[in-house]
């Protein structure tokens, strides 16, 4: 089936510094991912819809400048968190679109310390 | 964006007990896939379910689709302990992009 590899699982970094996570589709090819963000016991919320070979759409309240997207394979989206903050700790993942439906990525657990 | 609500919000049995828990949405949808979260861990996907198909076996699992209702379920029979996890559906339709719920947080005791 289709597999959405995401990396890496757990980073930790000091505040002020960016952090980048890669999402690759394995099987297939992608030319829209999705990511999404998750904090502790909550629900999983849409941040944005990655293009590629295009800018990124950003659901409400999500700072574009904040959390750069780029999607310049079919096979790779990349979100860079910048100049991270504490609070911008969190849980990522990212989707893809296959044939059939949707499949996620394992996750990226980001503490900003 | 087609968003899945699930219910009960939590969810406590015994070990061998079966777990029941719902899932309904507002718009049509093509597929319905369900997943399930541990804790601190990332989505695992359990089982997709067609529009056109009413109910889906996999292992102890069994998915229904009511799509007059809008709704579906997910039934996990002789539960286990490891069993224990967020459960979320993930409805999809069309170019909707699926978004959660809070999910239903099952525990189940040893």
């Amino acid at each position: 089936g289709a597999v959405v590899s995401q990396h890496p699982s757990r980073v930790i970094c000091k505040s002020g510094t960016s952090v980048k996570i890669e999402c690759r589709s394995l099987d297939f090819q992608a030319t829209t991912m999705f990511w999404y963000r998750q904090f502790p016991k909550q629900s999983l919320m849409l941040m944005a819809t990655s293009n590629e070979g295009s800018k990124a759409t950003y659901e409400q309240g999500v700072e574009k400048d904040k959390f750069l997207i780029n999607h310049a394979s079919l096979t790779l989206s990349t979100l860079t968190v910048t100049s991270a903050h504490p609070e911008d700790s969190s849980f990522y993942i990212c989707s893809a679109r296959p044939d059939y439906g949707y499949t996620f990525g394992s996750g990226t657990r980001l503490t900003v310390v | 964006s087609q968003q899945g609500e699930e219910d009960p919000q939590a969810l406590s049995i015994q070990e061998g007990e079966n777990a029941t828990m719902n899932c309904s949405y507002k718009t049509s949808i093509n597929n319905l896939q369900w997943y399930r979260q541990n804790s601190g861990r990332g989505l695992v996907h359990l089982i997709l379910i067609r529009s056109n198909e009413r109910e889906k076996h996999s292992g102890r699992l069994r998915v229904t689709l009511d799509t007059s209702k809008k709704s579906s379920s997910l039934l996990i029979t002789a539960s286990r302990a490891a069993d224990t996890a967020s459960y979320f559906c993930a409805p999809s339709g069309g170019s909707y992009i699926p978004t959660f719920g809070r999910g239903t947080s099952l525990i189940v005791h040893p």
